[in-house]
């Protein structure tokens, strides 16, 4: 089945550095990845919508210059928090849709972000 | 009002029970539906689409009523290995393949 590989799983930084969450679909091309963001016990909430060789569509509230998002390519989308804080500790998962397989819509893994 | 609303549960019920979970969504033009799985820290994975005549997949029955936008999850003979956060997620604008999802509704199944 299709694969969607993020990386890292869990990163502690620092406040004020920011930090590159990667996410790679492995066996299909994904024109599009979405970002959602969970804090806990909370729904998942898209942060924005990545796509292939153009500017990401970021829901509303969420700062474009805050969370970087680039998606170079049709395999690769990554996103950069910007000059974290310690609100910004949140879990992020990416997700990409699958042509032609039912539901089609596969998740990373998640990364756990914690900034102290 | 949510988008998409969900008894949070949690709900904790002996292994073989059959359990529950509604869930309701509040745009009328919603076009897909779909339960997940979330497992402590990890990522949602699709347990099952919702069609309009209803679906079952083993021990699992999900069922969609549009007209009070009302969407069920049937788990019957219930595991340990049950217990998970589940969560309605719908898609709203389907031309955009966003989903919607819930807060989810956690099962804990005892021994």
């Amino acid at each position: 089945g299709a694969v969607v590989s993020q990386h890292p799983s869990r990163v502690i930084c620092k406040s004020g550095t920011s930090v590159k969450i990667e996410c790679r679909s492995l066996d299909f091309q994904a024109t599009t990845m979405f970002w959602y963001r969970q804090f806990p016990k909370k729904s998942l909430m898209l942060m924005a919508t990545s796509n292939e060789g153009s500017k990401a569509t970021y829901e509303q509230g969420v700062e474009k210059d805050k969370f970087l998002i680039n998606h170079a390519s049709l395999t690769l989308s990554t996103l950069t928090v910007t000059s974290a804080h310690p609100e910004d500790s949140s879990f992020y998962i990416c997700s990409a849709s699958v042509l032609g397989q039912g539901a089609g819509y596969t998740f990373g893994s998640g990364t756990r972000l914690t900034v102290v | 009002r949510k988008e998409v609303e969900q008894d949070p549960g949690p709900f904790n019920v002996p292994e073989g029970a059959t359990v529950a979970f509604n869930c309701t969504y509040s745009n009328s033009a919603s076009q897909s539906f779909f339960w997940y799985r979330q497992d402590c820290r990890k990522e949602p994975k699709l347990l099952m689409s919702v069609y309009s005549s209803g679906n079952e997949d083993g021990r699992f029955t999900a069922q969609l009523n549009r007209a009070s936008q009302y969407i069920s999850l049937l788990i019957r003979d219930s595991k340990l290995s049950d217990s998970a956060t589940y969560l309605c997620v719908v898609n709203i604008n389907g031309s955009a393949r966003q989903l919607t999802f819930g807060s989810g509704t956690q099962l804990t199944v005892l021994p």
